[in-house]
This record gives C-alpha cells, structure tokens and sequence, in this order.
C-alpha cells in the first residue's frame, strides 16, 4: 500500500459526457500528479500541482484539466469523453520541496481509476 | 530527459538471478538513474535509485559504470511474484517539476 488513494476504482460512461477522478496523496506529499496509461502509449505523464499550484504540464488534452485543493487532494476532470480516453488513470504523489534537489524524491503511485468509455 | 533503452522482454526461472540493463548514452551530470516496477492494473512501484557505482537495498541491487551510460537492475533469487514490467528512467530528481518520463520497460516473465 503505497498511501495513495484514489477513487472510484472503475469508471464506465459513454462517450461525451463528464468525470471527476479524486486522489489523495500520501500524509505530507505535497506534489501530486496525474499519469495516464492506455494499451498503444503506455505510461504517459499529465500534469503536476505542487501545493496547489500548477508546476508542469505534460501531455495532456484541452478537455482534460485538473486542480489541487487547499487540504492536497487532487481531482482530474474529463469531458467530451470520446472512445479512446479509455485508460488506467494514476496518481502519485511526492514531498517535493521547493527549490531543492532531493535524489530520494520518489514518486509513490496510487491504484489507478480505470476508466472505460463506451 | 535522456533516452532509455531496455529489452522488451525477459525470461527466468524461480531461484535465479535477473539482470536488466538499461542503455542511457546521452545522460546528463545531474541525472539520477530510477528502476519501477509495475503488476498488471496497478500503479508503478519504486524499487532502486542511483546516481553512480552501486546501490542495494532490501528488494534489488543497481550497478552504474563509471562512465553512467548504461545501467544494470539486479534482482537475487526471483520468485513468479516478480513477473511485471520493469522500467528504467533517468532524470533531475528536483523537488518540484519532476514528471517522470516512462519508456516501454522491460517485461520480465519468471517461470516455475
């Protein structure tokens, strides 16, 4: 158990509509961050908060978007969901101290959302 | 972020030793070498980290060169509970911005 939670743990919609996946980090994390992994690209990095705020942006779509809150938890919104959207959604989670390089900064990964979009 | 090359796959038999190297020729002074791992529908899991020469801890040992531009993931005595795909990134761990770029890793296959 890495600490990591996030829910739900599967999702099934229909293509255009609306989710929210929901992770909470492990106790004094203060970065999260959101991976996708679907079976032709692999594990495939988001995006980043880092205490609230928006520190890197990887690939992720227009439709796409996410927030941290002021209690660390993390949601990922998607819409106009479309077929291959369909994907395990990960979340991890870091101490990430600002301005500091730590080599054991390691990212701890929560259970996943699967997602199935019909 | 340097590039990582890994074996697609590999094969083993419980009881021995599994080494897995990963190719990073354009690896840069502040890059740290990382190895997850990762079960079918769950979330990667951390296993070692190094900059250089060797690092062991209770799950695997990482063996660096001195030039860094390859490394090896060494797990002793593999059960058929280590059968997952193992990844290998190099990069800055800074603090914050530190998106993890994964490659195709390698999927290790223990047999009885």
């Amino acid at each position: 158990d890495s600490g990591v939670t996030q829910t739900p743990k599967h999702l099934i919609t229909a293509t255009g509509q609306r989710v929210t996946l929901r992770c909470s980090p492990r106790s004094g994390d203060l970065s999260v961050y959101w991976y996708q992994q679907s079976l032709d690209q692999g594990l495939q990095f988001l995006i980043q908060y880092y205490n609230g705020e928006e520190r890197a942006k990887g690939n992720i779509l227009e439709r796409f978007s996410a927030q941290q809150f002021p209690d660390l938890h993390s949601e990922l919104n998607l819409s106009s969901l479309e077929l291959g959207d369909s994907a395990l959604y990960f979340c991890a989670s870091s101490v990430a101290a600002s301005g500091s390089r730590k080599s054991t900064d390691t990212q701890y990964f929560g259970p996943g959302t699967r997602l199935t979009v019909l | 972020l340097a590039k990582t090359t890994q074996p697609i796959s590999m094969d083993s038999y419980e009881g021995q030793e599994v080494n897995i190297t990963c190719s990073h020729n354009n690896i840069a002074t502040n890059d740290y070498i990382t190895w997850y791992q990762q079960f079918p529908s769950q979330g990667p899991r951390f296993i070692i980290q190094g900059y250089k020469t060797k690092v062991t801890n209770e799950v695997a040992s990482l063996f660096i060169p001195a030039d860094r531009k390859s490394s090896t993931l060494s797990l002793p005595r593999v059960s058929l509970s280590d059968t997952a795909v193992y990844y290998c990134l190099v990069g800055e761990v800074w603090g914050a911005g530190n998106m993890l770029t994964f490659g195709g890793g390698t999927r290790l296959m223990v047999k009885p």
